[in-house]
């Protein structure tokens, strides 16, 4: 079964350092996601993307983030100088282009980021 | 993959008994909700969904309920087994959006 794949499993960065998280969406899925969840607190949504730029995003997701699709299959999030409350697992997503609807956002394992 | 929080609530119940897990959602503008599972180490994984303008939804072994004078939403497990461990969210989204806005969380753990 398809499934979407994170690289790496756990990040440990300094304060202030840039972090590029990778995710490897479902090969025919078109639109992608990513999500964090801080310890002890709910899943949030960062961003949405599709068709090469972003539909959606949060509050969460300010100047510091980006995501970019570099080429065909990986999907990654950049965060340029990163603060300790960045500390979270990061989710990334896909679904298939007839989204949205329900049912149809597949998560990624995650990456764990640390920054000290 | 672990969503694990210091504060959340667990429903402990013996294998093979029912389960119901229950959520509590904010927008009554939402025009879905759905069920994830996630277990230790994976990301969260879809189990079934509902549309707002029903009330109930079965899958296999799997029902959701929604009541929308009360803003709740239950999921029900038929006789739960050791593999049904783990942390299940409520999730809420429009279809005029594409995120998902999830709730909190509850552990579940099956006694042998």
């Amino acid at each position: 079964e398809p499934e979407v794949t994170q690289t790496p499993s756990h990040q440990v960065t300094q304060m202030g350092q840039e972090v590029i998280l990778r995710c490897v969406p479902i090969s025919n899925h078109l639109y992608f996601y990513w999500y964090r969840q801080i310890l002890g607190q709910k899943v949030e949504f960062l961003v949405s993307f599709y068709n090469n730029e972003i539909s959606e995003k949060s509050e969460i997701f300010d100047d510091q983030f980006s995501v970019e699709r570099p080429d065909g299959s990986n999907f990654t999030l950049k965060i340029r100088s990163t603060k300790l409350e960045d500390s979270a697992m990061y989710f990334c997503a896909s679904s298939p282009e007839d989204y949205p609807s329900t049912d149809t956002q597949y998560f990624g394992p995650g990456t764990r980021l640390t920054v000290l | 993959g672990e969503s694990v929080g210091l504060h959340l609530p667990t429903l402990s119940v013996q294998e093979g008994d029912n389960s119901i897990i229950n959520c509590a959602y904010s927008n009554s503008a939402s025009d879905y909700f759905i069920w994830y599972k996630q277990e230790s180490g994976k990301g969260p994984q879809f189990i079934i969904d509902i549309r707002s303008n029903m009330d109930k939804r079965q899958g296999q072994r799997v029902t959701v309920l929604l009541n929308k004078t009360v803003k709740h939403l239950s999921l029900q497990i038929a006789a739960t087994q050791p593999g049904d461990s783990a942390v299940y969210f409520c999730a809420e989204g429009r279809d005029s959006s594409y995120k998902l806005i999830f709730g909190s969380g509850t552990r579940l753990l099956v006694r042998p």
